[in-house]
């Protein structure tokens, strides 16, 4: 699976808009993105994924460039909850063969008031 | 989304006793489940992929004899951490693949803390 890159942390002010990248180069036809997140002690929450149309769902929007070497995942109004270390997972997919979620680093959003 | 849960959530045991974990997909079935574990201010680390009915897949470096994965059904798998030792204090999580009416999204659980003292 192609590996991903991302800033390790960012701030974003309460209220405001969160825009996460994450560089994928090496992302094959096969290859989605998906976005997770964790909040300290607890499992991993999915939050969306992609192959190359850009995507929204009730928690974020998730925008692929069109050579598809990076993402954004945007959270619209940020709240404090938001805090959370977030994941850019390249994964494939493929009859039978669809791949495991392996976890770089992440970034770890801090959401303040 | 769908639920995957895990028990027990926290855990004490003694060194050298084995201690079982449980994860349930709760409305879904899932023939794809995978274990990981996670250490303070680290990622999460894939052990294994656990498979319905089969033996499970373990990751480079694991050991398949210390950490029993079975699966015996399509809504729960067990790991057992056998003759657990100080250093196997961790973060326990599972994760469960949903079908392709989910687009065969992994979902996962909210982790089990395991510590041996």
């Amino acid at each position: 699976d192609a590996k991903t890159t991302q800033p390790p942390s960012m701030d974003c002010a309460e209220g405001r808009a969160a825009n996460l990248p994450c560089n994928h180069s090496t992302i094959s036809g096969n290859e989605y993105v998906y976005w997770y997140r964790q909040i300290h002690s607890q499992g991993p929450q999915y939050i969306i994924h992609g192959l190359k149309n850009n995507e929204t769902n009730e928690m974020a929007s998730l925008i692929i460039t069109e050579d598809r070497k990076s993402s954004t995942l945007i959270l619209p109004h940020a709240t404090l909850r938001d805090t959370a270390v977030y994941y850019c997972i390249v994964r494939r997919h493929g009859s039978g063969n669809t791949g495991k979620l392996i976890f770089g680093q992440g970034t770890t959003l801090q959401v303040k008031p | 989304g769908a639920v995957v849960s895990q028990h027990p959530s926290r855990v004490i045991c003694k060194s050298g006793t084995s201690v079982k974990i449980e994860c349930r997909s709760l409305d879904f079935q899932a023939t794809t489940m995978f274990w990981y574990r996670q250490f303070p201010k680290q990622s999460l680390m894939l052990m294994a992929t656990s498979n319905e009915g089969s033996k499970a897949t373990y990751e480079q470096g694991v050991e398949k004899d210390k950490f029993l994965i079975n699966h015996a059904s399509l809504t729960l798998s067990t790991l057992t951490v056998t003759s657990a030792h100080p250093e196997d204090s961790s973060f326990y999580i599972c994760s469960a693949m949903g079908g392709q009416s989910s687009g065969n999204t992994i979902y996962f659980g909210e982790g089990s803390w395991l510590t041996v003292v």
